[in-house]
Formats: C-alpha cells, structure tokens, sequence
C-alpha cells in the first residue's frame, strides 16, 4: 500500500538557519515524489518534483530509495518560506497521489 | 493561466442533507481528485478519477460518492451529510505530473 509519514507537525526555526523536513514513504513500485507548499490564504501549490532535480526558493530534496526518504532541506531559512509543507507520492502506473500529513515550517525573525 | 474552481468557497448544511460540491477545470486534465484537509491528519483522498465516468476510491470514501459526466467537471456528493464531515474540501486536476488544486470549500454541517 501507499503510504507518506510526515514526523513533525510543526518545526519552528530562526530566519537563517537550516531547515529540514523530513518524509518517508513506502511503496512497492517506482513512486514519483513531490513537495507542494501551501501559504497562508493560498492555493496548495507544487513547490518542487524528484524527478526535476532542481531547486526551487532555495529548497531542495533528494530521493533516498534505499531509506525511503524524500527530504525537504534549505540551508537558510527566510522567513517568506512559512507555510505548510507536505509531501505527496504518486504511482507511475495508476497517477493515485496521496499526501502525508503536513509539516507546518515557522521562520521567526 | 490555468484553473480549477469549486463552486463554492463556505457552505453551511444540516445533517441528513445531500450536499454536492463542485469542481471544474479547464485543462484538458483526464485525472481530478477529491481530498478531504482536517488540522493534524493532512491531505486524505477521497476518490479520484481517471477518465470521464471513471473513479477509484480513496482512503476515505465512506460517506462519499462521485460523479463524472464530462471530462472538466468531478462532483462530490455527501449523501447524508453529518457533522464528522465538517472539514475543508480540496479538488485537484493533474495532467502531467503536477497537480492544480482549486480555492477549497469549507463545508460546516450542523
């Protein structure tokens, strides 16, 4: 089965330091990974793919199929990156995406 | 710029009611999805559906049913809506590999 594991509820960190959100997932194919962010009043929006590579607002996240890991990190934190961060998989076969349970990411000044 | 709107942002119902939020899109999409956001257990999927009158059920389909008649429209339909259903609803389309989510609709059954 499907699954996405999110840890922390909420992290809360100080504008400049290093952030990392953790997200484990299980799944028995070959999963497509993603982060979509959430801002407050906003629209859930993509923030970045496992298969693009790329950084995106300086964040960035690298799948790890030997720990089933798909961390968010970002070396320093600003404290326009708030939001609520989670982690979504999706089946190459079937497009299923399902979601962890968020990690909401607090940057104080 | 691409869309995907649910028809209403609040809605207020009283238990027992059939209650139908809508959801269309305007990219061409073949697959939409309904989500269910609650504090604390994120984004859990209701049902989705890959083609017109296609659907799968989610992880929480209980309560719930879906209706697909063309291909920009995915409705869900509470039945007999109750008050453990107050939550906020989500509607995505995906395409490619990116999902657009729409506004959310915030129902309350009282």
């Amino acid at each position: 089965a499907q699954r996405v594991t999110q840890p922390e509820k909420l992290l809360s960190v100080f504008k400049g330091a290093p952030v990392e959100l953790k997200c484990n997932y299980s799944y028995s194919g070959s999963p497509e990974l993603f982060w979509y962010v959430q801002y407050s009043r906003q629209r859930l929006q993509l923030l970045l793919r496992h298969i693009s590579r790329e950084s995106i607002k300086g964040f960035t996240a690298d799948l790890n199929k030997g720990e089933t890991s798909f961390h968010l990190k970002k070396p320093f934190a600003q404290e326009e990156d708030s939001a609520m961060y989670y982690c979504a998989l999706s089946s190459y076969n079937t497009d299923k995406l399902i979601f962890g349970t968020g990690t909401r990411l607090q940057v104080f000044p | 710029d691409v869309k995907v709107t649910q028809s209403s942002r609040y809605l207020v119902k009283r238990t027992g009611e059939k209650v139908f939020l809508e959801c269309v899109q305007d990219m061409d999409h073949e697959n939409m999805f309904w989500y269910r956001q609650d504090p604390g257990l994120g984004l859990r999927l209701i049902y989705f559906s890959y083609d017109v009158k296609m659907k799968e059920k989610g992880d929480i389909p209980e309560g719930y049913s879906v209706s697909r008649e063309k291909k920009e429209r995915f409705s869900l339909i509470l039945e007999s809506a109750s008050t453990n259903q107050t939550s906020m609803y989500l509607c995505a389309s995906k395409g490619g590999t990116e999902a657009f989510f729409g506004q959310g609709t915030r129902l309350t059954v009282v």
